[in-house]
């Protein structure tokens, strides 16, 4: 069936620094991939998103490119601040699984000042 | 912007008691979603629904049951509470299913402790 894998955290980098997390995917259709991130204490907030192949998504300085040929969508950003602090979520949604979002396991970020 | 608030942000319970968990969104969304994330299990779907008085189970339905009597409003039901459903809720919904570039949207959560 359909699955959503990340990498391990938590991931601690220094204020500033790139940040990249891994995220690959099993679909049997050809899904929609969402990046969501959740704050300490609150629930899930959409961060960017993208429903085809080559598709870029991007949002508050953070981008992730839909790769077929890897099945990957990997979350970039170039310079992470103290507040980028959170637990981020790659999710699939494809036809093939109706109506359920299947997550990742979530890669919690820490960001030092 | 997608609004969806769930009614209450932090809940005690006693063990027995029954808890109702209420949801609404505000951008006349077919489908509603009730998830439980618990640490090291991630997020799982319990119950949602893809119109009124429609629902599907998830994969953890037991113990839930859930209420959809208006399109706007999404509730889950713990008929008895017990100490093992002492979790974080979240209501999503969506406008239709994922083609067409749909996204489904989260609410701010649910605490919930059973004592």
């Amino acid at each position: 069936g359909d699955s959503v894998t990340q990498m391990e955290g938590p991931v601690t980098l220094s204020e500033e620094a790139f940040l990249t997390i891994n995220c690959t995917y099993t679909a049997t259709g050809y899904p929609s991939l969402f990046w969501y991130v959740q704050y300490p204490g609150e629930g899930l907030q959409l961060l960017l998103k993208a429903t085809k192949a080559d598709d870029k998504g991007s949002n508050k300085g953070f981008e992730a490119t839909y790769r077929k040929e890897t099945t990957s969508f990997h979350l970039e950003k170039g310079s992470v601040q103290v507040s980028d602090s959170a637990v981020y979520f790659c999710a699939l949604w494809d036809k093939g699984s109706s109506y359920k979002l299947i997550f990742g396991s979530g890669t919690r970020l820490l960001v030092r000042p | 912007d997608v609004k969806v608030t769930q009614s209450s942000r932090y809940l005690v319970k006693r063990t027995g008691e029954k808890v109702f968990l209420e949801c609404v969104q505000d951008m006349d969304h077919e489908n509603m979603f009730w998830y439980r994330q618990d640490p090291g299990l991630g997020l799982r779907l319990i119950y949602f629904s893809y119109d009124v008085k429609m629902k599907e189970k998830g994969d953890i339905p037991e113990g839930y049951s859930v209420s959809r009597e208006k399109k706007e409003r999404f509730s889950l039901i713990l008929e008895s509470a017990s100490t093992n459903q002492t979790s974080m809720y979240l209501c999503a919904s969506s406008l239709s299913g994922p083609l067409s570039g749909n996204t489904i949207y989260f609410g701010e959560g649910s605490w919930l402790t059973v004592v």
